[in-house]
């Protein structure tokens, strides 16, 4: 257990929908990380939040956006659901920021998109 | 070509036997991490390395930044070592951000 939750384990929706996928991290980590996994492009990172601000951008739509809470807690929200949106999503946490922070994965969120 | 090329894609072991994975990366990263995924997706992260070697318990990890390239090895396998092993490098490509950049990760059975 690495002491990240997600919530929800699995979710199932409809294309088009709106859904939010929550995250805490580790007690005592500023930082948040999303990645989404799917067969086709393996492990990608989405965005990264420290201390409750933007810190770094990857590959993450338009349709996609994501906050951290002053408790630290995070949430990604996915709007205008679209097949190809079906994937495993982590979220990951560390200490700090930088390049030098292990991360600390969550067990993930199954989302399907129908 | 990807950033993080990992080799074999695919490795069938026989329990006991003495196991490498290799990842060779093509940017310049700050650091190098070694992660195992087990059936089922969850995600553990192994080592995290910026030069030379480093050992757990049965597995080690080594980095060559010159030659841009990582082995992980796995002494006396195990069944319990099958998973999908994911090499990530963290860079920051001139800016002060970091972000992880995955290979597609290497599949091992170790069988009994």
């Amino acid at each position: 257990d690495s002491g990240v939750t997600q919530t929800p384990k699995h979710l199932i929706t409809a294309t088009g929908q709106r859904v939010t996928l929550r995250c805490s991290p580790r007690s005592g980590d500023l930082s948040v990380y999303w990645y989404q996994q799917s067969l086709d492009q393996g492990l990608q990172f989405l965005i990264q939040y420290y201390n409750g601000e933007e810190r770094a951008k990857g590959n993450i739509l338009e349709r996609f956006s994501a906050q951290q809470f002053p408790d630290l807690h995070s949430e990604l929200n996915l709007s205008s659901l679209e097949l190809g949106d079906s994937a495993l999503y982590f979220c990951a946490s560390s200490p700090h920021s930088g390049a030098y922070n292990e991360q600390f994965f969550g067990p993930g969120t199954r989302l399907t998109v129908l | 070509k990807n950033e993080v090329e990992q080799s074999p894609q695919n490795l069938t072991a026989q329990e006991g036997e003495f196991i490498t994975i290799n990842c060779s990366y093509s940017v310049g990263i700050s650091a190098l991490h070694w992660l195992q995924q087990h059936p089922g997706g969850g995600i553990v992260s192994l080592f995290m390395l910026s030069s030379g070697k480093k050992k757990h318990g049965r597995l080690i990890a080594t980095i060559n930044i010159q030659e841009k390239h990582s082995s992980l090895h796995i002494t006396a396998s195990h069944p319990r070592d099958s998973a999908v092993y994911i090499c990530a490098v963290s860079s920051n490509r001139g800016g002060s951000n970091y972000k992880l950049t995955f290979g597609k990760g290497t599949l091992l059975t170790v069988n009994p």
